[in-house]
């Protein structure tokens, strides 16, 4: 069973670019969750989804921020016209429907985005 | 809103040596759930323990294990035989039941010493 797969690992955008960042969850996981971590920061909620929906965005900037989670294919968090900003680590955790294993989230490695 | 608090930015010891680190975190919810998680330079999350607030007895996971001091908003990790593959940054994190998303301390960067 593959772990929660994202990619690309790392990213490089300039400034005013639009950066996609993909999540593939665990097998048979219908939530994802994506945070942010900042350089010696600890990770910071963004957004949590179901398929086809969004459960909450109260971490997400109102603007050039957006996320989705299609009926087919992986989750993408998409960052319009990037700012240095916007330079840092995005995980995506993924977990089982409530009622199946709790709270517990499992999450992959990361994007590290650069902006230049 | 619920926040988490790790007061130790950077702690080092000695291989074999036990050490605790400490987390503090508020709320005012009463079902919830506490977790330690260890990033190690690959940068992957993974889940050290966890424990539900509702349980009285502290988490153990071999070598790991937490004091949760529910009154005291408390929940230490300590590590027992610390081993060189311990050494990573150690973040505590908070969920309300079914709130399915965590709240993250800063971390603690651990290094264990040969």
């Amino acid at each position: 069973n593959a772990g929660v797969m994202q990619n690309p690992r790392h990213l490089v955008r300039r400034r005013g670019q639009e950066a996609r960042l993909r999540c593939s969850p665990m097998k048979g996981h219908s939530h994802v969750y994506w945070y942010r971590q900042l350089p010696e920061e600890g990770l910071k909620f963004m957004v949590y989804l179901q398929k086809e929906n969004i459960i909450d965005e109260s971490g997400m900037p109102k603007e050039r921020f957006s996320a989705e989670f299609p009926k087919e294919g992986p989750s993408i968090l998409r960052i319009q016209q990037v700012v240095r900003g916007d330079s840092a680590a995005y995980f995506c955790a993924s977990s089982p429907a409530w009622g199946q294993g709790g709270t517990e989230a499992f999450f992959g490695q990361g994007t590290r985005l650069t902006v230049v | 809103a619920q926040t988490v608090t790790q007061s130790q930015p950077e702690m080092s010891v000695q291989e074999a040596e036990t050490v605790t680190l400490s987390c503090t975190y508020d709320t005012s919810e009463s079902n919830y759930y506490l977790f330690w998680y260890k990033q190690p330079p690959s940068r992957q999350m993974i889940l050290v323990i966890r424990q539900e607030a509702y349980k009285q007895q502290n988490a153990t996971e071999n070598r790991f294990s937490v004091n949760f001091q529910k009154a005291a908003k408390s929940f230490s990790l300590k590590i027992s035989d610390s081993q060189l593959g311990d050494t990573a940054m150690y973040f505590c994190a908070f969920a309300i039941q079914g709130a399915q998303k965590l709240v993250f301390g800063q971390g603690t960067r651990l290094t264990i010493n040969p």
